[in-house]
């Protein structure tokens, strides 16, 4: 069974501060996505990276593709509570999308 | 934008029903899926279809069932529910023909069988 561990679990910060969230594997992924749910709704595509060792901006927040394709990064600056929900790391296998347990991150004004 | 629509929010039946949960969307894309999300588990795969009339199992595929008459149309089934099958079931599909990259969900059905 593939595995596709986040780190950490909860995140609970202030208005302004930096967090990272994390995205593991003993696996090798043809492309990595990132995705953001909010409460009593579906995940949202947020970016995909295929490249290993790419890196990609959407605003403030950076996602990064390991050099080997097994793990990613999603950094956020100054986070806003408008930031809150959870966060979901897919791996593309070569029929399916592996998603990870999640991320739930709470901004507090 | 592409939208996937569920036909219902919140679903309440009771064990021993059959249960149809029904998904639409509307950008002619070949390939749909279907995953149930619980707390601690993540999103985990009960059926896919890559094309019309076409469906593969996922990883939990037991106790449901799937179909596929229609490009933009992908029913779920409960044969018999049982109360682990309450859940948050989401619809998905995605555009690269045969390849699940990239999806696009629909808003959930929550469905409690009691």
């Amino acid at each position: 069974t593939q595995l596709l561990e986040q780190s950490p679990q909860f995140l609970s910060i202030q208005e302004g501060e930096n967090l990272t969230v994390y995205c593991n594997s003993s696996s090798v992924f043809s492309s990595l996505q990132w995705y953001r749910q909010e409460p009593g709704e579906g995940p949202v595509l947020l970016v995909t990276v295929v490249t290993g060792g790419e890196v990609k901006k959407l605003k403030r927040l950076t996602f990064q593709f390991g050099d080997a394709r097994k793990d990613s990064s999603l950094h956020i600056t100054a986070a806003q509570p408008g930031d809150t929900g959870l966060y979901l790391c897919a791996g593309e296998y070569p029929d399916k999308l592996i998603f990870g347990t999640g991320t739930r991150l709470q901004v507090f004004p | 934008d592409v939208k996937v629509t569920q036909s219902s929010r919140y679903l309440v039946k009771r064990t021993g029903e059959k249960v149809f949960l029904e998904c639409v969307q509307d950008m002619d894309h070949e390939n749909m899926f279907w995953y149930r999300q619980d707390p601690g588990l993540g999103l985990r795969l009960i059926y896919f279809s890559y094309d019309v009339k076409m469906k593969e199992k996922g990883d939990i595929p037991e106790g449901y069932s799937v179909s596929r008459e229609k490009k933009e149309r992908f029913s779920l089934i409960l044969e018999s529910a049982s109360t682990n099958q309450t859940s948050m079931y989401l619809c998905a599909s995605s555009w690269v023909p045969g390849q699940p990259y990239e999806q696009y969900f629909g808003p959930g059905t929550r469905l409690t069988v009691t």
